[in-house]
C-alpha cells in the first residue's frame, strides 16, 4: 500500500516553545489529511481535517490558534503546536486520503502515518 | 448519533486458538466499516474494510470480519492466533455526516494478548 511519513517520530521540548510536525504522503496525492491525538491506551481523537489550499476544519473543543495546520501541497500537511505545555504531551497521528487512484491505492483510501511522540517538559 | 463500540478492553487467547474481537456500530444509512491494528508507538495499519457485497470480508495477515446488519456488528476474527498478533485493534466507521471528507469514527480499542 501507499506510505505516509511523519517527522519527527519523537520530540522533546521545553514548555512555551512551538513544535512543528510534518505529515507527508510519499507516493500519492492527498487533498485531505487528518490529524489525530492519542493518549496512552486510548482511542484516536480527531483534532482537525486538513484541506489542501484551504483552511483546516477543527473539531469541537480543539483550539485552532493552539494547533496550527497548514496543508500547502497535495503531499504535505503540517501541525504546529504553539506555546506547548506539558498537557500537550501526546502521540500525534496523521492520515492521508488518496486523491487520485494509483497502482498503490484506490481513490478515497486512507493511510496512516507512524505517529509523533511529543513530550513537553 | 453515529458511534462505534468495542465492548472488550482486552481479549486474551492462547496461540493457535481462534480469536474474536468484537465491534458494534450505530449509523444512519449503509455503514462503511474498517479494522485497524496498532503496534506500540506506531501508527495504524489497515486490516480490512466492508463497503458492500459479501458479509465476510477477508483482510491482511489472515484476519477476516463478518458484517451482520441485523446485529449491527462487525467482529474481527482469525482462525488461529499468533503471538505476533498481540496489539491494539480499532474498529472504525466512516462518518457519513461529514459528506465526502472521509472522516472516521473510532471505537475505544481492544488490546489483544496472545499467549504462547
Amino acid at each position: 500500500g501507499a506510505v505516509v511519513s511523519q517527522h519527527p517520530s519523537w520530540v522533546i521540548c521545553k514548555s512555551g516553545t512551538s513544535v512543528k510536525i510534518e505529515c507527508r504522503s510519499l507516493d500519492f496525492q492527498a487533498t485531505t489529511m487528518f490529524w489525530y491525538r492519542q493518549f496512552p491506551k486510548q482511542s484516536l481523537m480527531l483534532m482537525a481535517t486538513s484541506n489542501e489550499g484551504s483552511k483546516a476544519t477543527y473539531e469541537q473543543g480543539v483550539e485552532k490558534d493552539k494547533f496550527l495546520i497548514n496543508h500547502a501541497s497535495l503531499t504535505l500537511s503540517t501541525l504546529t503546536v504553539t506555546s506547548a505545555h506539558p498537557e500537550d504531551s501526546s502521540f500525534y497521528i496523521c492520515s492521508a486520503r488518496v486523491h487520485r487512484r494509483s497502482r498503490l491505492a484506490g481513490v478515497n483510501e486512507q493511510f496512516f502515518g507512524p505517529g509523533t511522540r511529543l513530550t513537553v517538559l | 448519533a453515529q458511534s462505534v463500540a468495542q465492548p472488550e478492553d482486552q481479549v486474551n487467547v492462547a496461540e493457535g486458538n481462534p480469536l474474536t474481537v468484537k465491534c458494534t456500530y450505530s449509523v444512519s444509512g449503509n455503514p462503511y466499516l474498517f479494522w485497524y491494528v496498532q503496534y506500540p508507538n506506531r501508527g495504524l495499519q489497515f486490516l480490512l474494510k466492508y463497503i458492500t457485497g459479501d458479509n465476510l470480508v477477508k483482510g491482511s495477515y489472515g484476519f477476516e470480519a463478518e458484517f451482520n446488519k441485523s446485529q449491527t456488528s462487525f467482529h474481527l476474527k482469525k482462525p488461529s492466533a499468533l503471538v505476533s498478533d498481540s496489539a491494539l485493534y480499532f474498529c472504525a466507521v466512516r462518518d457519513v455526516r461529514s459528506g465526502n471528507t472521509g472522516k472516521l469514527i473510532f471505537g475505544q480499542g481492544t488490546t489483544l494478548q496472545v499467549k504462547p
